[in-house]
């Protein structure tokens, strides 16, 4: 049984581009999350996913931040026109649904640095 | 809406003393309470969750939990430190009773002194 995946671990960019993470959530687990952790912080919700439906999104999440999940799958999430406050560590986790199986865990996190 | 308190950004024990890491939430419904631990540069691995049930959680590493109601705590503890348990600690507690979009303390950085 394979963890939680992210790609890249590590992305540096000038301030003003354009970035695209990727999450590959454990195989069974049909809800997916995404986190952003800033130095010295514990993480935030940004955004879930149950199945490809978006549920949730955290006011944290402006308009230059999109997450898609098309088949139910893995997840992308872009972050366009990037700014030096984007600069953390953005972190995936997954779950199953229901009652006592919706424990979610943790990819390794992707670090962004805004230059 | 519910928060999560860490008393202590930094916790320094003694290999083989007690660590007591605090924690203190608000919800407005019964919570789901989980602690995380999160090595340097990892994502966060799942130490023990509270759920409903017995009030002492038993998790991995040695580490354990009692949710007290009347407290709002849900305080992590094991009886004697190692030099692996070094790493930041983050208690998390979920909305609604579930375990969806999980609010994070704000991390407790334990060190260990040989």
């Amino acid at each position: 049984d394979t963890g939680v995946s992210q790609d890249p671990r590590h992305k540096i960019t000038k301030r003003g581009q354009n970035v695209t993470f990727r999450c590959d959530p454990i195989s069974e687990h049909n809800r997916l999350y995404w986190y952003r952790q800033t130095l010295g912080q514990g993480p935030e919700f940004l955004t879930y996913f149950q199945n490809e439906a978006q549920l949730e999104k955290s006011r944290l999440l402006s308009d230059r931040f999109s997450a898609e999940r098309p088949k139910g799958s893995f997840s992308t999430l872009e972050i366009q026109r990037t700014e030096q406050g984007d600069s953390a560590m953005y972190l995936c986790a997954s779950s199953a649904q229901g009652t006592g199986k919706d424990t979610q865990y943790f990819g390794p996190g992707t670090r962004l640095t805004v230059l | 809406a519910q928060s999560v308190t860490q008393l202590g950004s930094h916790v320094s024990v003694s290999e083989g003393a007690l660590v007591l890491l605090r924690c203190n939430y608000s919800s407005s419904v019964p919570p789901y309470l989980f602690w995380y631990v999160q090595y340097p540069n990892q994502g966060l691995q799942l130490l023990l969750k509270y759920t409903t049930g017995a009030t002492l959680v038993k998790g991995i590493n040695g580490f354990e939990a009692e949710f007290k109601k009347s407290e709002t705590s849900f305080h992590l503890t094991k009886p004697s430190a190692h030099m692996s348990d070094a790493a930041e600690y983050f208690c998390a507690v979920g909305p609604d009773g579930s375990a969806r979009q999980l609010t994070f303390g704000s991390g407790t950085q334990l060190t260990v002194l040989p």
